[in-house]
């Protein structure tokens, strides 16, 4: 079964609406949880990886205010895409590692964005 | 130069037949590597691990060669539910912690 959710799976919101996307582990505790994006026909990149009790890592050109993530609990870290237009349409997955060296990645089923 | 290379495809292959591809990544310093598979809309879900001695699952025989940073995955007998996007995923240590490095993803249809 799944060992990590997200819930929305798909939201459809207007432009300049904040959308958040929530990552839960289901059966393990996660101090570390990673944020993808993925655009049509283009691969995962990785967003930000958020950490339990400390602010989250963004990877280069990716806007902190713009992406917020609140890891707010060892097994929930949620992704806020504020004041989203357009350009921010596309596919957020979560993953969670499990194990010393991250070596098990479980990925969330995924949240579909589209900004009208 | 991308972190994590993989040719696009797609790789349009009959029933049967037997496929290659192959992923090279820049970072000497990547702990592990995987095969992942994505098919339309949906996420990623785990094929196999590669470790150095190469390994195999079944049709599927993955393999490693840390010097010239390269990772391959050879798919026998193709089935019609192989198509889907293979993911060469690279796992590195940096600024103390994993993250997971994704290829751009190999596109294989399985004709009947």
């Amino acid at each position: 079964g799944a060992v990590v959710s997200q819930h929305p799976s798909w939201v459809i919101c207007k432009s300049g609406t904040s959308v958040k996307i929530e990552c839960r582990s289901l059966d393990f505790q996660a101090t570390t949880m990673f944020w993808y994006r993925q655009f049509p026909k283009q691969s995962l990149m990785l967003m930000a990886t958020s950490n339990e009790g400390s602010k989250a890592t963004y990877e280069q050109g990716v806007e902190k205010d713009k992406f917020l993530i609140n890891h707010a609990s060892l097994t929930l870290s949620t992704l806020t895409v504020t004041s989203a237009h357009p350009e921010d349409s596309s596919f957020y997955i979560c993953s969670a590692p499990r194990g010393a060296m991250g070596n098990e990645q479980f990925f969330g089923p995924g949240t579909r964005l589209t900004v009208l | 130069r991308k972190e994590v290379e993989q040719d696009p495809g797609p790789f349009n292959v009959p029933e049967g037949a037997t496929v290659a591809f192959n992923c090279t990544y820049s970072n000497s310093a990547s702990q592990s590597f995987f095969w992942y598979r994505q098919d339309c809309r949906k996420e990623p879900k785990l094929l196999m691990s590669v470790y150095s001695s190469g390994n195999e699952d079944g049709r599927f025989t993955a393999q490693l060669n840390r010097a010239s940073q390269y990772i391959s995955l050879l798919i026998r007998d193709s089935k019609l539910s192989d198509s889907a996007t293979y993911l060469c995923v690279v796992n590195m240590r940096t600024s103390g912690t994993y993250k997971y490095i994704f290829g751009t993803g190999t596109r294989l249809k399985v004709l009947a």
